[in-house]
């Protein structure tokens, strides 16, 4: 079974632009959460999807939004790109609606100029 | 929110050596994993351990769930151990709460 993917895996924009982040999770899985993780600040929970409903959102600017598709697969997108985002984006995937099992993908690294 | 917090930050051990990590956890919880992160920044799934005591090679966790905290053995410890592990437990539904971290250090 394949598991997590993201794309892409490495990112460099500049400051006031927009990037979308993909996300597939493992096949079945209808949940997806995305993870901030910085050298300052660690592991940052950034939002949960699940059968395309965004359930929970983290402490972070609207700048920050997602999406989930029919088929599992979210995105995420971060407008006015600031040095701040430069960070390693993590997305994990479960079964369970809850307290289940996390499985994550390699991650996309941004680094914002 | 559940708070995490994991000792001790840093360890740095010889080759061989045994240790044991750390997770307190301020609420109950009804799943509780531990991760090595690789060098390449992914979470490698070590346990999945609401409760009780699982192993995997030379790799064991206990989670007392009554008393808030799990702890991860290692023995014989290998270079290749080296990196930073980590515990999560949920929030809010997979609303996964991290710990800081340990960074484990290997020495040949």
């Amino acid at each position: 079974k394949a598991g997590v993917t993201q794309t892409p895996r490495y990112l460099i924009k500049t400051r006031g632009q927009q990037v979308t982040l993909s996300c597939s999770p493992i096949s079945g899985h209808r949940s997806v959460s995305w993870y901030q993780q910085t050298p300052g600040q660690g592991l940052q929970f950034l939002f949960e999807y699940f059968s395309e409903t965004q359930r929970n959102k983290g402490n972070f600017p609207g700048r920050f939004s997602g999406r989930q598709f029919s088929n599992s697969r979210s995105e995420m997108n971060v407008s006015t790109l600031e040095l701040g985002d430069s960070a390693l984006y993590l997305c994990a995937s479960s079964l369970a609606d809850s307290g289940g099992e996390q499985f994550f993908g390699p991650g996309t690294r941004l680094t914002v100029l | 929110g559940i708070q995490v917090e994991q000792s001790p930050p840093d360890l740095i051990l010889q080759e061989g050596a045994n240790s044991t990590l750390r997770c307190n956890f301020s609420d109950s919880v009804n799943n509780l994993q531990w991760f090595h992160q690789n060098p390449w920044g992914q979470l490698i799934n070590l346990f999945y351990i609401p409760s009780g005591t699982k192993q995997n090679g030379r790799l064991s966790a206990t989670t007392v769930a009554t008393e808030r905290y799990s702890l991860l053995y290692i023995s014989s410890s290998q270079t290749t151990d080296s990196g930073v592990y980590f515990c999560a437990a949920p929030y809010y539904n997979n609303d996964m709460r991290f710990g800081a971290g340990t960074r484990l250090t290997v020495k040949p």
